[in-house]
């Protein structure tokens, strides 16, 4: 009973480094979101997949890209590393529809030197 | 555009004492609320969630939740906590007709005293 399972759990990075993170699920819902958590902040939205084929920015996509690869894998790139992008990564899904609830995988936790 | 607030940064209750975790929301249309809970180092977990009916919603591990439209809000509550709540709590709103927009709030951190 797997849920939502993202990959790797704990990153540390150089500055202009790059890599992704990955999610998968396996309820097979149609859309998929990628969030970073920051304290005080709540959670923020980067990217969203309505369903296969399609991705949308969210709130805070800059530095961002995504890969919607099929109905159960989506991935976050981050091209060029940060500092402002350490933060906690996490990836949920839903079936489409506006009163489907969320389901979180557990996080990323990503820090840039 | 759509926001929540979560007035509460920080709360501290004692076991066995009621709980009341306020959350107010911006938006125009008939809002579909939730309440999320993230244990240390855990995703968020749906404790409980309101779309339309009864105002006085049951949830998970013994919380429920009222929406009051006249005041934007939608309390937590429960009525004897127990140490395994200790958790931050995350009121969310979906912003548009497709769910796609989850709107979450800045969340509150409650602690449990033995």
């Amino acid at each position: 009973n797997a849920g939502v399972t993202q990959t790797p759990k704990f990153q540390v990075l150089k500055t202009g480094q790059s890599m992704t993170l990955q999610c998968a699920q396996d309820m097979n819902h149609n859309s998929m979101y990628w969030y970073r958590q920051d304290p005080g902040m709540g959670l923020r939205l980067i990217y969203y997949s309505a369903s296969e084929g399609t991705t949308d920015k969210g709130e805070v996509p800059n530095g961002y890209n995504v890969s919607r690869l099929n109905k159960r894998e989506f991935s976050l790139r981050l091209e060029s590393a940060a500092p402002s992008q350490t933060s906690v990564y996490f990836c949920a899904s839903n079936r489409q529809g506006s009163n489907q609830p969320q389901h979180f995988g557990d996080g990323t936790r990503l820090s840039i030197l | 555009a759509q926001s929540v607030t979560q007035p509460d940064i920080h709360i501290t209750v004692s076991e066995g004492a009621s709980l009341e975790l306020r959350c107010n929301y911006s938006y125009g249309a008939t809002p579909y609320l939730f309440w999320y809970v993230q244990s240390p180092g855990q995703g968020l977990q749906l404790l409980l969630k309101y779309f339309s009916g009864d105002t006085l919603v049951q949830g998970i591990k013994g919380f429920e939740a009222e929406f009051k439209r006249s005041q934007s809000s939608f309390n937590l509550r429960k009525p004897s906590v127990h140490w395994s709540d200790a958790a931050e709590y995350f009121c969310a709103v979906v912003s548009d007709n497709y769910g796609q927009n989850f709107v979450f709030g800045p969340g509150t951190r409650l602690s449990v005293l033995p």
